[in-house]
């Protein structure tokens, strides 16, 4: 049973139409959920970390937010730049100091 | 600002050949890891080290040794290398989560291929 699920898999959005992504967890104590951008052929770059439920973190078009089960990254008016995967990771206060990844939404924007 | 630099970024090996990855980090993290990426799995852990001299296993450690003798370095060897090994190797590194500051900055990937 995976800890971190992401969804969509995949995401196809026309420029300046705005979507969320979903990444859920299950984990029992959770320490930190960290958002990366990961670019084909390239490691993934950290985006934002969120701690608490209520918590919103914004760079740019992405926002992050956090409940108790879940968070989203919301893309408002999205660019082609912005095509990428995007990895939702779970620290858990049991687990140790390892990250733990879901699978990633890949995410295409046409203009 | 090299950050998190893995060597070699690609190598094709034949099955029962031996090698080790190099991870070299210049931010004074504590903590390193390595990661396995394969499509449709998303990333999972090897191994990880959270000091010099320490190492741990991780979700997925069969087949695989570490080594880290300084705290800048973290290698990662394969024995006796299978076709199962093939896949894109990421190196990490953070700070202790318990410091507030647990981001964790990755690598740019060794793409190795066992054939």
């Amino acid at each position: 049973e995976d800890q971190v699920t992401q969804s969509p898999e995949a995401l196809r959005l026309q420029e300046g139409e705005s979507s969320s992504l979903n990444c859920s967890y299950t984990v029992s104590g959770l320490r930190g959920l960290f958002w990366y951008r990961q670019d084909p052929g390239k490691g993934p770059e950290f985006l934002f970390t969120l701690y608490s439920a209520g918590e919103e973190k914004e760079k740019e078009r992405l926002k992050a937010t956090l409940t108790k089960k879940e968070s989203f990254l919301h893309i408002t008016a999205p660019k082609p730049e912005d095509s990428a995967t995007y990895l939702c990771a779970v620290q858990e206060y049991q687990a140790g100091t390892a990250l733990i990844f879901g699978k990633g939404t890949t995410l295409s924007v046409s203009s | 600002n090299a950050g998190v630099t893995q060597t070699p970024k690609f190598r094709v090996l034949k099955t029962g050949q031996s090698m080790t990855l190099l991870c070299a980090q210049d931010m004074n993290h504590e903590y390193m890891y390595w990661y396995r990426q394969d499509p449709g799995m998303g990333l999972r852990l090897i191994h990880y080290s959270v000091g010099e001299g320490t190492t741990a296993k991780g979700e997925v450690p069969d087949g695989y040794n570490v080594s880290r003798l300084k705290k800048q370095n973290f290698l990662l060897g394969l024995e006796s290398a299978a076709p199962s090994q093939t896949s894109v190797y990421f190196c990490a590194s953070s700070y202790p989560y318990s410091s507030g500051v647990g981001k964790a900055f990755f690598g740019q990937g060794t793409r190795l291929t066992v054939v």
